[in-house]
């Protein structure tokens, strides 16, 4: 079974600037997780879909991060514009159901210049 | 490949020695918990996940106990090998709350040859 993968692998861009991320959860997975991880942290929860809907996005910087999540499949998160303190490995995780185990992509690192 | 522990609390372990990793969890009304293992430059794999009307769960070579009066959650780890060096989360799981996985701080383990 093909995991969740993400893309790009790494990312640098300059402050100010724009950037994307995509992830292809695993086929049948409903609940899709976007998880911000600052270098020595734990993954911090940015937002939570079920199928195409969002679950919980209280911790997303709404001012400059959206998500979005069409046909309930792949998903995007997008910073525009950039802050140095976005620097981060930005992890997808995908699971079947709510309440049952994650599963996570490796990650897209964002180095902000 | 980036480290994810620089700043973590580290356990270093005697190759084929026990270990054990502790974490104390913040929501007494969390039912749902998992222990994941991350290797630098890659996301979080899960190990074991245990909910809240068990206090023991065991795997192959891994064992969680819950101790909800304390809010405390351990890992134990039979015979470490050194593929076992890695960071290690445990994350918990609140289903009313709409099933926000959070995870805790993280302990690096280093197992010595």
């Amino acid at each position: 079974e093909a995991g969740v993968a993400q893309s790009p692998r790494y990312k640098i861009i300059e402050k100010r600037q724009s950037v994307a991320f995509w992830c292809n959860p695993i086929s049948g997975h409903a609940t899709l997780y976007w998880y911000q991880q600052i270098l020595g942290q734990g993954p911090k929860l940015l937002i939570q879909f079920q199928n195409n809907g969002v679950v919980d996005d209280s911790q997303l910087p709404k001012d400059r991060f959206s998500a979005e999540r069409l046909k309930g499949v792949d998903s995007t998160l997008k910073i525009q514009p950039a802050k140095l303190e976005d620097s981060a490995v930005y992890l997808c995780a995908s699971s079947i159901d709510i309440d049952t185990e994650a599963f996570f992509g490796q990650g897209t690192r964002l180095t902000v210049v | 490949g980036e480290s994810v522990g620089l700043h973590l609390p580290t356990l270093s372990v005697q190759e084929g020695d026990n270990s054990i990793i502790n974490c104390a969890y913040s929501n007494s009304a969390s039912d749902y918990f998992i222990w994941y293992k991350q290797e630098s430059g890659k996301g979080p794999q899960f190990i074991i996940d245990i909910r809240s009307n068990m206090d023991k769960r065991q795997g192959q070579r891994v064992t969680v106990l819950l101790n909800k009066t304390v809010k405390h959650l351990s890992l134990q780890i039979a015979a470490t090998q050194p593929g076992d060096s890695a960071v290690y989360f445990c994350a918990e799981n609140w289903a009313a709350a709409g099933n926000k996985l959070t995870f805790g701080g993280g302990t690096r383990v280093l197992v010595k040859p």
